[in-house]
């Protein structure tokens, strides 16, 4: 079964440092969306991408991030100067015909 | 007021049991989604509805549009179905998708 795949599952980083989390959609799939979950939090969406530009984002999603599809298959989340609030799961998904296929997620730490 | 709201937050039940967990919702959607999130983080994809009813394996997802609610049964529970389910609804003329909060489910064996 086709699946969404992210790297890496876990990355600390220092408060300040830009972090690059890499997502590979589903190759069929048109659309591509970024959320997030603070520990202990609900599922919060970020941002969502089609036709290689954003179709609509969050409050969330401000100036400090980017996201980017570079090579027609990674789909990437950029956070320019990482703040500690920005621990948390992200969850890349792509969505097709049929409905949301999420990734694993990434584990980001902010020390 | 949260948008969608699941009920109840947290269920422990014996293995066997028939469970099940609801979802209302407050905006105009064009599906909704029940998804399940293991302690590792990973969330999967269960089901994804419009209308009426799916069915796969011992879990079963209904939707009442009119009445804005869904529920998610698991029947013959198993403590391998320990998991948190979120419903989760992709907004009408949004492409976004609005999350609750969850039921954290809980089988003993």
């Amino acid at each position: 079964e086709p699946e969404v795949t992210q790297t890496p599952s876990h990355q600390v980083t220092q408060m300040g440092q830009e972090v690059i989390l890499r997502c590979v959609p589903i190759s069929n799939h048109l659309y591509f969306y970024w959320y997030r979950q603070i520990l202990g939090q609900k599922v919060e969406f970020l941002v969502s991408f089609y036709n290689n530009e954003i179709s609509e984002k969050s409050e969330i999603f401000d100036d400090q991030f980017s996201v980017e599809r570079p090579d027609g298959s990674n789909f990437t989340l950029k956070i320019r100067s990482t703040k500690l609030e920005d621990s948390a799961m992200y969850f890349c998904a792509s969505r097709g015909h049929y409905g949301y296929t999420f990734g694993s997620g990434t584990r980001l730490t902010v020390v | 007021k949260n948008e969608v709201e699941q009920s109840p937050q947290n269920l422990t039940a014996q293995e066997g049991e028939f469970i099940t967990i609801n979802c209302s919702y407050s905006v105009g959607i064009s599906a909704l989604h029940w998804l399940q999130q293991h302690p590792g983080g990973g969330i999967v994809s269960l089901f994804m509805l419009s209308s009426g009813k799916k069915k796969h394996g011992r879990l079963i997802a209904t939707i009442n549009i009119q009445e804005k609610h869904s529920s998610l049964h698991i029947t013959a529970s198993h403590p391998r179905d320990s998991a948190v389910y979120i419903c989760a609804v992709l907004v009408n003329r949004d492409d976004k998708i609005i999350f609750g909060k969850g039921t954290r489910l809980h089988i003993l064996p």
